[in-house]
């Protein structure tokens, strides 16, 4: 079967950075997305990968390791707004998304 | 209209009720998506549309049906509601770019009680 494996609930603080893992099982690959979604709205798009390595996007970075079926976001500089889920979902051999449960990201001062 | 709007944002429906749930975008995305959202699992796809005028089934379509007339619009239908249907449903649409990113709708929390 498909599978996304990822932490329920991680703390951090206020400043400080953040490793969210997430590990797939899935028929076939054709990229990883990370989404975050604040409580009571939309997910909304963070970061792709495609290709094995680091992809940096500000605050944010998604890494990608296809052989080890793993990646992870790294959030710097946290502040009290990143205080989300985070959504990991993987583009299997159909092309539609198969998605993580998501990680509760609570930020303290 | 800016991106997807859905309606209503929230429904209390009896039990073998038929109901739909209202998705239109205007951004001329291609695909459009149906998730359910349960605590503690993540987005399930019940139907998608590649194109108007097709749709395909997704992991959970039971109890659910969707029609896509034209580009902008892909409702879903509840012919007869089942408590376990109480969830959040998030519309989504993406435009076949190389990343293919996937926009969401605000949400519909719909209770069937």
């Amino acid at each position: 079967g498909q599978n996304i494996d990822q932490p329920t609930e991680m703390t951090a603080t206020e400043g400080a950075i953040v490793q969210i893992n997430c590990t797939y099982q899935t028929s076939g690959f054709n990229g990883l997305f990370w989404y975050q979604q604040h409580a009571g709205e939309a997910p909304t798009f963070l970061s792709y990968n495609v290709l094995d390595g680091l992809e940096e996007k500000g605050r944010f970075s998604s890494f990608l390791s296809r052989s080890k079926g793993y990646s992870y976001l790294l959030l710097k500089e946290l502040q009290m707004k990143d205080s989300a889920s985070y959504l990991c979902a993987v583009r299997d051999s159909n092309y539609q998304l198969i998605w993580g449960a998501g990680t509760k990201l609570i930020i303290k001062p | 209209i800016a991106g997807i709007t859905q309606a209503p944002t929230s429904q209390i429906l009896a039990a073998g009720r038929r109901m739909t749930l209202r998705c239109t975008q205007d951004m001329r995305h291609n695909a459009m998506y149906w998730y359910r959202q349960d605590l503690g699992l993540g987005l399930r796809l019940i139907h998608y549309s590649n194109t108007a005028g097709t749709t395909g089934k997704g992991e959970v379509p039971d109890g659910y049906s969707v029609s896509r007339a034209n580009t902008d619009d892909f409702p879903l239908t509840l012919a007869s509601a089942v408590p376990s249907q109480t969830s959040v449903y998030f519309c989504a649409s993406s435009d076949s770019s190389s990343v293919d990113e996937q926009f969401f709708g605000p949400g519909t929390r719909l209770t069937v009680l």
